[in-house]
């Protein structure tokens, strides 16, 4: 079975404390990893795709990377508004839906 | 452009009662989908489009109806409101297959 596993549930970094989130994936034909960032009581807006294993994007303070089982969301001197819970998606070669993980809730604390 | 946009923010229901979820974009977007949020889970994607006229099921559709009459709207509808739909609803829309997918604000559903 398809399935999309983030962690840590929860994060607490002081400010300018760096760190990594997890996605781990165990899908039968990976099209694509995705991350989104969601901010309370809105709906998730989108950061990064990853198509292949070795590819790395990065945007500020954030940089994902991929290999063949799991995402790396990278956070370097993170700050307070950084604050949102991540979200990793894969998309299969089966069908184009996404199946998505929990979230990793990251709270910066100035 | 408003991008996806979702109306009502926030829906009190009781058991029984039906209700149409808004959606609409201004994208010009073929793809639209529901998802259901709950707290602890991922997205789940209740019902989906891939055009105008066409509709298909995604992993938890009972209790949901949908259509897309045209490109821009993708009404959801209860059609018989329980408590295990209590949750927050998200629309999104993307203009092809492997796109980015962009969400709506969310509606907030709690049902009594």
């Amino acid at each position: 079975e398809d399935q999309v596993t983030q962690s840590p549930e929860a994060l607490r970094l002081q400010e300018g404390e760096s760190s990594s989130l997890n996605c781990s994936y165990t899908v039968s034909g990976l099209r694509g990893l995705f991350w989104y960032r969601q901010d309370p009581g809105k709906g998730p807006e989108f950061l990064f795709t990853l198509y292949s294993a070795g590819e790395e994007k990065e945007k500020e303070r954030l940089k994902a990377t991929l290999t063949k089982k799991e995402s790396f969301l990278h956070i370097t001197a993170p700050k307070p508004e950084d604050s949102a819970t991540y979200l990793c998606a894969v998309q299969t070669d089966s069908n184009y839906q996404l199946i998505w993980g929990a979230g990793t809730k990251l709270i910066i604390k100035p | 452009n408003a991008g996806v946009t979702q109306t009502p923010k926030f829906q009190v229901l009781k058991t029984g009662q039906s209700m149409t979820l808004q959606c609409a974009q201004d994208m010009n977007h073929e793809y639209m989908s529901w998802y259901r949020q709950d707290p602890g889970m991922g997205l789940r994607l209740i019902h989906y489009s891939v055009g105008a006229g066409i509709t298909d099921q995604g992993e938890v559709p009972n209790g949901y109806n949908v259509s897309r009459s045209t490109t821009e709207d993708f009404p959801l509808r209860l059609l018989s409101a329980a408590p295990s739909q209590t949750s927050v609803y998200f629309c999104a829309s993307r203009p092809g297959e492997l796109e980015t997918q962009y969400f709506g604000p969310g509606t907030r559903l709690l049902v009594l």
